[in-house]
């Protein structure tokens, strides 16, 4: 079972750049998330969508973006990367609000 | 604001001993409470959870025990062993309210358990 996957798992990049990094989820899952984890901070939540069609501001939104494509993808998007940037991202699903939460194994993500 | 904040930042603790986390929560909406592990290179994993209608949950060598008016909840590892080296996160979330749908996470402790 692949569960949620994300690309790229590694990504440079320079400032002012843009990417997306791609998550999906075959689980079927109504819930994703986008969180960055950084030495000392724990997870923060950046983005998220309770279900299909909706999307909501996490504890750290700026600077992101995303899109729930359809039910099995939700992308981030980083128009003008910052060096601030550079961290370790990591998409989780859940079936619904206070459930589980699958992981996948995260983008480690560097701007110079 | 955190939401879930999380003690101690580190922890060592021998073979066999008994390693204890502690978060607390100010958001009463909260009613659904997660310990999740995370090994280095690895995304997190659901350890064991709890909801707030009991006062304590064991599965294993793992129990997480709730206090409500305290607005505490905390991991207990029993008989820990050097493959429980590993980071452990608490987290909370809620099904209605402001914060619906969102799971938020502690800053994490780092369990080192020595041979």
């Amino acid at each position: 079972n692949a569960g949620v996957t994300q690309t790229p798992k590694f990504q440079v990049l320079k400032t002012g750049q843009s990417m997306t990094l791609q998550c999906a989820q075959d689980m079927n899952h109504n819930s994703m998330y986008w969180y960055r984890q950084d030495p000392g901070m724990g997870l923060r939540l950046i983005y998220y969508s309770a279900s299909e069609g909706t999307t909501d501001k996490g504890e750290v939104p700026n600077g992101y973006n995303v899109s729930r494509l359809n039910k099995r993808e939700f992308s981030l998007r980083l128009e003008s990367a910052a060096p601030s940037q550079t961290s370790v991202y990591f998409c989780a699903s859940r079936q619904t609000v206070n459930t589980e939460a699958f992981f996948g194994q995260g983008t480690r993500l560097t701007v110079v | 604001q955190q939401q879930v904040k999380q003690s101690p930042q580190s922890l060592i603790v021998q073979k066999g001993g008994i390693s204890i986390i502690n978060c607390a929560y100010e958001n009463t909406a909260f009613d659904y409470f997660p310990w999740y592990q995370q090994f280095p290179g690895k995304g997190p994993a659901l350890l064991i959870a709890i909801r707030p209608d009991v006062s304590e949950k064991k599965e294993g060598r793992f129990t997480i025990s709730f206090n409500k008016s305290a607005k505490q909840f905390s991991l207990h590892i029993m008989d820990s062993q050097p493959g429980d080296s590993a980071t452990y996160f608490c987290a909370a979330s809620d099904k209605r309210g402001s914060t619906l749908g969102r799971l938020y996470f502690g800053r994490g402790t780092q369990l080192t358990v020595w041979p």
